[in-house]
């Protein structure tokens, strides 16, 4: 799987948006990106993915650029709820997901 | 949506002993599950892959005679932590899939503390 890179932090306003930034600058054509959070003490639960188009569901939206060497992952209206550990994740076929450090994102009021 | 159930949550046991954690697919059918161990503070090392059916793959540096995987239907799979000894005290987590290109869904983890 194609190294990512996330910055370790960053704050964000309750009520605004989060836009979290993710380098996958070696991924190659069949992977996919996946996007997971990670609250404390839980599992990772699933927010997106996708693979060269832009998406959109009801947790969040996914740009990636034309290149595809990064993507951005869109939290639309941050709540305190949303404060967790976000994980930027480049998938091949192989279906295993492997975590980097990710980013701990902290929703302040 | 589909659900992972992971029990125990917490188990507590003592130095030399051996500990099951069950990981279930409640309402799919899951051809492969992932086994996640994760140190305190620290990200989530992926510990093996298991195939209904199939023997386990243990990524490289993990013990398959230690860590025992068994994933004997398509909606449990087992890891069973042999001899335990402090040092293996972590959150493990399970996660499954159908084996398509859609997401994984995890379990909620297992806190496992060795004394």
């Amino acid at each position: 799987d194609a190294k990512t890179t996330q910055p370790p932090s960053m704050d964000c306003a309750e009520g605004r948006a989060a836009n979290l930034p993710c380098n996958h600058s070696t991924i190659s054509g069949n992977e996919y990106v996946y996007w997971y959070r990670q609250i404390h003490s839980q599992g990772p639960q699933y927010i997106i993915h996708g693979l060269k188009n832009n998406e959109t569901n009801e947790m969040a939206s996914l740009i990636i650029t034309e290149d595809r060497k990064s993507s951005t992952l869109i939290l639309p209206h941050a709540t305190l709820r949303d404060t967790a550990v976000y994980y930027c994740i480049a998938r091949s076929n192989d279906y295993k997901l492997s975590f980097g450090a990710g980013t701990t994102v902290t929703v302040r009021a | 949506g589909a659900v992972v159930s992971q029990h125990p949550s917490r188990v507590i046991c003592k130095s030399g002993t051996s500990v099951k954690i069950e990981c279930r697919s409640l309402d799919f059918q899951a051809t492969t599950m992932f086994w996640y161990r994760q140190f305190p503070k620290q990200s989530l090392m992926l510990m093996a892959t298991s195939n209904e059916g199939s023997k386990a793959t243990y990524e490289q540096g993990v013990e398959k005679d230690k860590f025992l995987i068994n994933h004997a239907s398509l909606t449990l799979s087992t890891l069973t932590v042999t001899s335990a000894h402090p040092e293996d005290s972590s959150f493990y987590i399970c996660s499954a899939g159908t084996g398509a290109a859609d997401g994984y869904t995890f379990g909620s983890g297992t806190r496992l503390t060795v004394v």
